[in-house]
């Protein structure tokens, strides 16, 4: 049963465009959702959160956006850069006792063109 | 500020042994998280410890454990180690507070070979 899904399993950009990764998920109890970063050899690293009081949330190039009603979240880069190139993973985490365990998507794979 | 860090960074192992890994927290955090990521998926949640208790288990059995120390430093221990137990290990550490908890700050993981 995978709750959250990256339907797209690779996108690729030409630098100074705008890139968007897309999410979806089917558990209603998620109340935090957040990207993460992987480079090859190395650990996710977190980029941006949404709490689902919200729907979007800005931080420099990066922007999500949160439709709680269609159950799909997205990341934006602009204008995405080669060194943005890596994995992007989709994690998503509920209140109670799931406080601060993340469920992941299978990760999209971004690849910008110079 | 010190990030976590992981040890050691790759492992070979037979089907049948057991294997400890091992984790230190970033500094300030009092929260630690395992996961498993198969190759093309995406990270699995194993299992939490928040003051040394384990806080919340995902879909895995009992051979693995874990144990949380008092400087909040981890290990994850598997037991009779099967194929399908191949994988990249993370550790990731947070701070259970008021006001976060969510995200949580990954270490470079220990890449973990079952023959």
């Amino acid at each position: 049963d995978q709750q959250v899904k990256q339907n797209s399993p690779s996108l690729s950009v030409q630098e100074g465009r705008i890139s968007i990764l897309n999410c979806d998920y089917t558990n209603s109890m998620f109340d935090y959702f957040l990207w993460y970063k992987k480079y090859p050899a190395e650990g996710p690293t977190f980029l941006i959160s949404i709490s689902s009081i919200k729907d979007k949330n800005e931080d420099g190039r990066f922007t999500v956006f949160l439709n709680k009603s269609a159950k799909h979240l997205s990341l934006h880069i602009v204008p995405s850069q080669p060194g943005d190139s890596a994995v992007y993973f989709c994690a998503a985490s509920a209140g109670g006792t799931s406080y601060g365990k993340l469920t992941f998507g299978q990760g999209t794979i971004l690849t910008v063109h110079p | 500020e010190t990030g976590v860090t992981q040890s050691p960074t790759h492992l070979i192992k037979t089907r049948g042994q057991q294997v400890t890994l091992r984790c230190s927290s970033q500094s300030g955090h009092n929260t630690v998280s395992w996961y498993q990521q198969a190759l093309g998926q995406g990270p699995q949640f194993i299992f939490q410890y928040y003051r040394e208790e384990e806080n919340g288990r995902g879909n895995f059995p009992p051979r693995f454990s874990g144990l949380q120390f008092p400087n909040y430093s981890s290990e994850l221990n598997v037991n009779a180690l099967e194929l399908d137990d191949s994988a990249l290990y993370l550790c990731a550490s947070s701070w259970a507070g008021t006001l976060g908890g969510h995200e949580q700050y990954f270490g470079p993981g220990t890449r973990l070979t079952v023959t």
